[in-house]
């Protein structure tokens, strides 16, 4: 059973556009964390929000965890290129060290 | 510092083999967590060691054990393969912390049963 449910599935934007994605659950999560994934790799850790309400900035992404701990959403500003690949989120059950992953989002920005 | 590496990264099997593919966390990390990732199923965790203890499980079934050695280098085994088992097996090590856990990810091991 998938806990966490990611959307958009798949986006194609041009660059210089802004985009959210955002990453439901019906759970409550201790800590979520985003990752992106590119073809041939394993996923790289970009932000961990652990607080409710909690908004982390990273460069042109910023993250939000909701604050009831169940929902978080990525905002990319002004897209770029390089900003292409598999986005997911992560969310840590209560008391465990248990990840449960997104469906992912595949974003294509072109030039 | 070296990163996470796996091996083998592809291999191929047939139906009722038995696979094993290894991992070598990052030096100084204690918990190897173990992923499968498929098109139709997502990325999906199968158990994570610490200090050479199983730690925590997914729903998976019997057929997929691993376990972690002194070194904290890890290795899975599925055996009696089946179709269904075709996936990209990834593999993440950290220092094992409880809510910022950094987990850093390997490339993956490619499995194709045939």
């Amino acid at each position: 059973t998938q806990l966490l449910e990611q959307s958009p599935q798949f986006l194609s934007i041009q660059e210089g556009e802004n985009l959210t994605v955002y990453c439901n659950s019906s759970s409550v999560f201790s800590s979520l964390q985003w990752y992106r994934q590119e073809p041939g790799e394993g996923p790289v850790l970009l932000v961990t929000v652990v607080t409710g309400g909690e908004v982390k900035k990273l460069k042109r992404l910023t993250f939000q965890f909701g604050d009831a701990r169940k929902d978080s959403s990525l905002h990319i500003t002004a897209a770029q290129p390089g900003d292409t690949g598999l986005y997911l989120c992560a969310g840590l059950f209560s008391g465990t060290y248990k990840y449960i992953f997104g469906t992912g989002t595949r974003l294509k920005v072109l030039a | 510092k070296a990163g996470v590496t796996q091996t083998p990264r592809y291999l191929i099997k047939t139906r009722g083999q038995q696979v094993t593919l290894s991992c070598s966390p990052i030096s100084g990390h204690r918990s190897v967590s173990w992923y499968q990732q498929t098109p139709g199923q997502g990325l999906q965790f199968l158990f994570e060691y610490f200090s050479e203890t199983q730690r925590n499980k997914g729903n998976f079934p019997g057929r997929f054990s691993g376990r972690q050695f002194s070194n904290s280098r890890s290795e899975m085994n599925v055996s009696t393969l089946e179709l269904g088992d075709s996936a990209l097996y990834l593999c993440a090590s950290s220092l094992g912390d409880y809510l910022y856990n950094e987990q850093f990810f390997g490339p993956g091991t490619r499995l194709t049963v045939l």
